[in-house]
């Protein structure tokens, strides 16, 4: 398995300014990855945090909105930039290591949005 | 892609009820399963896995069977805890193999909630 700890691990914070969630994994990973669950919901991968390279966003998200950078095999960031009340949500990081498909996750970052 | 629909909730149950949570799949060729357990105020811990058809993943107590028969992947415990109250996600990769490795698609999670 995978240790994985994020920061912050919650915040409120006031429509239009921009929140840097970190990543930090104990040991060197395969992937990376960002998910989105809004409050009673399932969750949505936001994107795939390359290192070295520009993270590969899926539909529906870019990456104005969602800058992530990934500058070594152990820490990646996402920000939430100019933020509206619709994106208050808990953010997960995910990583993959060894195994082909399985994924770990960190323990999210719940954000409120007022 | 791969695709998977999940029992609704939200489930209800005494302590030491039986549990089913129903989940099936739509997909090519025969991906990995995930079980994933979220609890209150945390993220998502795997519960357990099957790889192949036919295989039994289990971890506390909980188990599910690969069927490709009729592509399924139910969880069962026989005996739930007060503790076992929390969110259960089914999910398998996007797409089998190619380029989407490791991306995984969720189901919409079902709430158990277990009363003493």
């Amino acid at each position: 398995s995978a240790v994985i700890s994020q920061k912050p691990s919650r915040d409120i914070c006031q429509r239009g300014t921009s929140l840097t969630i970190q990543c930090q994994v104990d040991s060197q990973v395969t992937m990376m990855f960002w998910y989105r669950q809004q409050p009673g919901q399932s969750l949505t991968l936001i994107a795939t945090a390359n290192q070295g390279s520009e993270a590969t966003y899926e539909s529906g998200f870019v990456i104005d909105k969602f800058p992530i950078s990934r500058p070594n095999l152990t820490f990646s960031t996402l920000t939430v930039s100019n933020m509206s009340p619709e994106d208050s949500s808990i953010y997960l990081c995910s990583v993959v290591k060894h195994s082909r498909e399985t994924q770990y996750f960190g323990p999210g970052t719940r954000l409120l949005v007022l | 892609g791969n695709s998977v629909t999940q029992m609704e909730g939200p489930v209800t149950l005494s302590e030491e009820a039986f549990l089913t949570i129903n989940c099936t799949y739509t997909a090519t060729g025969y991906p990995s399963l995930f079980w994933y357990v979220q609890y209150p105020g945390e993220g998502l811990q795997l519960l357990l896995k099957a790889t192949k058809a036919d295989d039994k993943g289990s971890n506390k107590g909980f188990e599910a069977t690969y069927r490709k028969e009729t592509t399924s992947f139910h969880l069962e415990k026989g005996s739930v805890q007060v503790s076992d109250s929390a969110v259960y996600f089914c999910a398998l990769p996007n797409r089998t193999g190619g380029t989407s490795y490791g991306k995984l698609t969720f189901g919409q999670g079902t709430i158990l909630t277990v009363h003493p």
